[in-house]
């Protein structure tokens, strides 16, 4: 069974502090890892898809990157408007199925 | 404007009463997906369908029912037999038939049982 792990739970930083978010999995034959951003009360927005270790994307201040065993979010010098809730996916050998982390909220105070 | 819809945003269920959430996709999408949200946790499946007049039960399907007579259409029942139905339900569509498939998701139906 495809099993997904974040951490932390939740993440306070101030404006411009940069961290990271850690996505860790266990899957047969990685199909695809998705990151999304969730704000309180309304649905996941899509953000970025890794297919294979080494993989990178950017988009504005996040970047996503993806090994054999997890995943990380960079964000470099946040804004209050990057606080939300990340969560993370992977698909794995059932192609129509993702299996979901907890999710990481991140608060960045100004 | 492409996108995913979702009504009610709330709903409110009384004990032993079956309510119908409903989620519209104009995306020219095969695959739609039902999830369950609750604190704490990752967002569970319930069904999905991968095309017309046809679905499979997730990981919590007891309690729920589905159809999938259109495309743009894929409503979620939450019956009575459903023990603990007070959750956040996401509605989702794919692409489908594609190797990895991005899943969109709409803003979401807040139920619950009073």
């Amino acid at each position: 069974e495809d099993q997904v792990t974040q951490s932390p739970e939740a993440l306070r930083l101030q404006e411009g502090e940069s961290s990271s978010l850690n996505c860790s999995y266990t899957v047969s034959g990685l199909r695809g890892l998705f990151w999304y951003r969730q704000d309180p009360g309304k649905g996941p927005e899509f953000l970025f898809t890794l297919y294979s270790a080494g993989e990178e994307k950017e988009k504005e201040r996040l970047k996503a990157t993806l090994t054999k065993k997890e995943s990380f979010l960079h964000i470099t010098a946040p804004k209050p408007e990057d606080s939300a809730t990340y969560l993370c996916a992977v698909q794995g050998s059932d192609d129509y199925k993702l299996s979901f982390g907890a999710g990481t909220t991140v608060t960045v105070r100004a | 404007d492409g996108g995913i819809t979702q009504s009610p945003k709330y709903l409110f269920r009384k004990e032993g009463q079956n309510v119908t959430l409903s989620c519209e996709q104009n995306l020219n999408h095969d695959a739609m997906y039902w999830y369950r949200q609750d604190p704490g946790q990752g967002l569970r499946l319930i069904y999905y369908s991968q095309i017309v007049n046809d679905f499979q039960k997730g990981d919590i399907a007891e309690g729920y029912s589905v159809s999938r007579e259109k495309k743009e259409s894929f409503p979620l029942t939450v019956t009575s037999a459903q023990k603990n139905p007070t959750a956040f339900y996401l509605c989702a569509s794919s692409i489908g038939r594609r190797n990895t498939d991005t899943q969109y998701f709409g803003p979401g139906t807040r139920l619950t049982v009073l």
